[in-house]
């Protein structure tokens, strides 16, 4: 079984720092991963993903994130905060070996609350 | 708007009532997922179809819980005799062939009292 744990619920960093969001996960295999945000009262935005090929992946809003599979982690980052990421930020995987190459259900981490200090 | 929409966005309803909730996923993909969440939680997959055909059911998915996408593009989520622990926001999702990657509708925020 998979499982994806979002080290910190809560972050906080000065608008024009640096973001680090922590995400591991545990899989028999290589899995597909994902960022996603959340604003209050709505859905969730696919930020990034990583499927095969370059580990280094971008994102929208500036965000970017390195799959590393002897760390078996997938960190978001993003050079400069700004006031507008202050969201939800969800980590989720799925599992490529089962139905119809990453078609089955994405389990998710349980969030890390990105707050933005002026 | 093409994106994924759900409706109701909220619905409050008493203990032992039946809900159903439909989503509209975008137009071009066959894939769509119902998910729940919870306060303070991550979302938790409930099921999974391709066209109409429902291929996968988590065990979350009691009895009382059904979905259905009869011609493979809007889907239901029924839920019989509601109960208090019911109450999340049920969000559903889309997807195309490939690549991976669900887009996600605004959810339906469901209240039992």
């Amino acid at each position: 079984a998979q499982s994806v744990t979002q080290l910190g619920s809560h972050v906080s960093v000065s608008e024009g720092a640096l973001v680090l969001l922590r995400c591991n996960y545990s899989s028999s295999v290589p899995p597909y991963l994902f960022w996603y945000v959340q604003y209050p009262n709505q859905g969730l935005q696919l930020l990034l993903k990583y499927t095969t090929g370059a580990t280094l992946v971008k994102g929208i809003n500036g965000f970017e994130a390195e799959f590393k599979k002897s760390e078996t982690s997938f960190h978001l980052t993003k050079p400069s905060a700004h006031m507008s990421d202050a969201a939800e930020y969800f980590c989720a995987v799925s599992d490529p070996a089962r139905t119809g190459g990453g078609a089955d259900g994405l389990t998710f981490g349980k969030g890390t609350h990105l707050i933005i200090q002026p | 708007d093409t994106g994924v929409s759900q409706d109701p966005r909220h619905k409050i309803t008493k203990r032992g009532q039946n809900v159903t909730f439909r989503c509209d996923p975008i137009s071009e993909h066959n894939r769509l997922y119902w998910y729940r969440q919870t306060l303070g939680q991550g979302p938790e997959f409930l099921t999974y179809f391709q066209n109409e055909a429902q291929l996968e059911k988590s065990r979350l998915l009691s009895d009382r819980f059904s979905a259905e996408r009869p011609k493979g593009s809007f889907s239901t989520l029924e839920i019989q005799r509601t109960e208090q622990g019911d109450s999340a926001m049920y969000l559903c999702a889309s997807s195309p062939s490939w690549p991976p990657g669900q887009f996600f509708g605004p959810g339906t925020r469901l209240t039992v009292l």
